[in-house]
């Protein structure tokens, strides 16, 4: 397996403009996690897809966030009108029951997407 | 519903060992360890079930009390490359819940 992959890694944009992120998780991998992290902080839950259904969104992830998982492969975040607040490291994660003989649900993270809002 | 890690930070001399704590104040499935180094993502060290399986990575090995709803991270002689932030994921018992919580980290730098 090659790892979960993120692009971009890096990411400046100008207040009130969109961007999109994407996440290419290990190909086995069923269930796909999106985290954001600040500074100091642990990594935070935004929302999780078991294949292309979302099935849980964090209270932090505002109307102005979408995620998708078309085809149960790769997810996009796409950040609208974006905010100073928003600059982070924005992380994905990948598991799946069985892995590698894993017994529970062990996330691997990809190298994440830093977010600089100017 | 975040844990509580303890140390915040801890500085060791190689060979030296360590421990670093994780404590809820509900009920948890899982406990899942992941060391960070700055500007990389964390990497998964172990996940530590209700009900006592355990795995580990190197000199590296972690224990989970139920009753204390509290697991430890033990790193025994401790090595350069073990400098990094560790953080603990938590899964709680009693929610459908495949998303981890996790803490605010713990700062370990390993010095010659």
């Amino acid at each position: 397996d090659t790892g979960v992959s993120q692009d971009p890694r890096h990411k400046i944009t100008k207040r009130g403009q969109n961007v999109t992120f994407r996440c290419d998780p290990i190909s086995e991998h069923n269930r796909l996690y999106w985290y954001r992290q600040t500074l100091g902080q642990g990594p935070e839950f935004l929302t999780y897809f078991q294949n292309e259904a979302q099935l849980e969104k964090s209270r932090l992830l505002s109307d102005r966030f979408s995620a998708e998982r078309p085809k149960g492969s790769f997810s996009t975040l796409e950040i609208q009108r974006t905010e100073q607040g928003d600059s982070a490291m924005y992380l994905c994660a990948s598991s799946a029951l069985g892995f590698r003989g894993a017994s529970s649900y062990e996330q691997y993270f990809g190298p994440g997407t830093r977010l600089t809002v100017t | 519903q975040q844990p509580v890690q303890s140390p915040q930070a801890v500085i060791l001399r190689e060979g030296e060992d360590a421990v670093i704590n994780c404590s809820s104040s509900k009920a948890l499935y899982s406990v899942h360890w992941y060391r960070q180094k700055h500007g990389e993502a964390p990497v998964f060290l172990m996940i530590l079930l209700k009900g006592g399986e355990q795995k580990g990575h190197e000199k590296i090995s972690a224990s989970f009390n139920e009753k204390k709803q509290q697991s430890s991270l033990y790193l025994t002689a401790s090595q350069l490359s073990y400098s990094g932030t560790y953080f603990c994921g938590t899964l709680l018992g009693d929610t459908g819940r495949r998303a981890l919580t996790f803490g605010s980290g713990t700062r370990l730098q390993v010095q010659p």
